[in-house]
């Protein structure tokens, strides 16, 4: 899978809207990009993967740069459980099913 | 919601010690997964499965360990003869199907190895 970089960790008010940046420069026309979390103390959850589009779930938004090579998930309004690691993970379509975790970005939401 | 259930929370066993991580995964899927996560580090794949063989393993995956779906629901990872360095928490995934879809984890085995 092509590599992503994420800041390292982030702060938020709570109730206040986040953007976490992932880049991508090197994903190639077949890469998904997706996003897991993972709380504290809990196995990753998967809170959304886009290709082109901007995508929105009941969770997140997905913002994806015209050239694909940047994108940003978006939590609304950040409440304290939104406290965890986020995960930017690009899946090629012609690629194994494994996903292949980078550091994440550590986001702290402050009451 | 159905969601992915692994069994026990957490096992300590001695070094050389056989040991087996229980799974059930969601019930329609067909795409299984184990990955681990020592302590402060990255979430590592180990091992896929599907129509009861291995798709996919990583280095991490060598002879020490096996994956076996003994009946219609369960799924597990056995290590043969455990080291201090396989303590870990271990997640347990599956999916509906290949390529782009979402994975289901499930809240992990803390393996303890003395």
């Amino acid at each position: 899978d092509a590599k992503t970089t994420q800041p390292n960790s982030m702060e938020s008010n709570e109730e206040e809207p986040v953007h976490l940046p992932c880049n991508h420069s090197t994903i190639s026309g077949t890469d998904y990009i997706h996003w897991y979390r993972q709380l504290p103390s809990q196995g990753p959850e998967y809170v959304i993967h886009g290709l082109t589009s901007n995508v929105n779930n009941r969770m997140a938004s997905l913002a994806i740069a015209e050239d694909r090579k940047s994108s940003t998930l978006i939590l609304h309004r950040a409440t304290l459980r939104d406290a965890a690691v986020y995960y930017c993970i690009l899946r090629d379509t012609n690629a194994g099913n494994m996903l292949t975790f980078g550091g994440g970005t550590r986001l702290m939401v402050k009451p | 919601e159905p969601e992915v259930t692994q069994t026990p929370s957490h096992q300590v066993t001695q070094m050389g010690q056989e040991v087996i991580l229980r799974c059930v995964p969601i019930s329609n899927h067909l795409y299984f997964y184990w990955y681990r996560q020592i302590l402060g580090q990255k979430v590592e794949f180990l091992v896929s499965f599907y129509n009861n063989e291995i798709s996919e393993k990583s280095e991490i995956f060598d002879d020490q360990f096996s994956v076996e779906r003994p009946d219609g629901s369960n799924f597990t990872l056995k290590i043969r003869s455990t080291k201090l360095e396989d303590s870990a928490m271990y997640f347990c995934a599956s999916s509906v199907r290949s390529g782009v879809t979402e994975a289901f984890f499930g809240q992990g085995t803390r393996l303890t190895v003395v």
